[in-house]
């Protein structure tokens, strides 16, 4: 059983088109993130939910929404998708806010916009 | 100012050598973590090893130990007896434990490891 998944794991899509990507965790752990990996494998944290309530905001354009509808799942919404946001996206989850252990993550979406 | 550093893009080292990886991380938070991650070409985040700031031993995973000196604040990783699947991009990151940053982990920029055979 895979611990984080994420689908899709390939998104493709035109400019200015809204997507999404999908995140559940099977840990039971209470804290899910989004990171973004950009084209120089840099990452870096976008959002983070402990127990469903955002807790991490980092100066992301506001076209991100993140979505936590219980504590096993993180989507992300893309509005109005821009060529700068193809990167690779990883879900991830951790117990107490990463303070018992480490991040586990998923495999990782690849947005391409076009 | 960075939270981590790795100073080094690419390493290269033969199979069965052993090898470093360098880390250097700021933080004035008294807790905090300290985390390797590695990245195969096929893009997973692999967990392979964690020190807290607080424990007093090196850590150690199978051919994983975690080179920590606190003064200096340095996180090296130590691979010992290297094998072509640990060509990858070993990533280190750092937790602190202080309410305004609680959370989030601060990753390097990676260093990308060729073993040849």
């Amino acid at each position: 059983d895979t611990a984080v998944s994420q689908t899709p794991k390939y998104l493709v899509t035109q400019m200015g088109n809204d997507k999404s990507i999908k995140c559940e965790q099977n840990l039971g752990h209470d804290t899910m993130y989004w990171y973004k990996q950009d084209s120089k494998k840099f990452l870096k944290i976008m959002f983070s939910y402990n127990n469903k309530e955002l807790i991490i905001n980092e100066t992301v354009p506001n076209r991100f929404s993140p979505k936590s509808p219980d504590k096993a799942h993180l989507n992300l919404h893309i509005n109005s998708l821009e060529l700068g946001d193809s990167a690779v996206y990883f879900c991830a989850s951790s117990q107490d806010l990463g303070r018992s252990g480490e991040l586990f993550f998923g495999e990782g979406s690849r947005l391409t916009v076009l | 100012a960075q939270k981590i550093t790795q100073t080094q893009p690419g390493m290269f080292v033969q199979e069965k050598e052993a090898v470093t990886l360098d880390c250097t991380y700021d933080t004035s938070d008294p807790s905090y973590g300290l985390f390797w991650y590695k990245q195969p070409s096929s893009g997973e985040m692999i967990f392979l090893i964690y020190q807290g700031s607080y424990d007093q031993q090196n850590a150690t995973e199978g051919r994983y130990s975690l080179n920590f000196q606190k003064a200096r604040k340095s996180a090296n990783l130590v691979i010992s007896a290297s094998q072509l699947g640990d060509s990858a991009m070993y990533f280190c990151a750092m937790r602190e434990d202080r309410g305004s940053t609680l959370g989030r982990l601060y990753f390097g920029r990676g260093t990308q490891l060729t073993v040849w055979p």
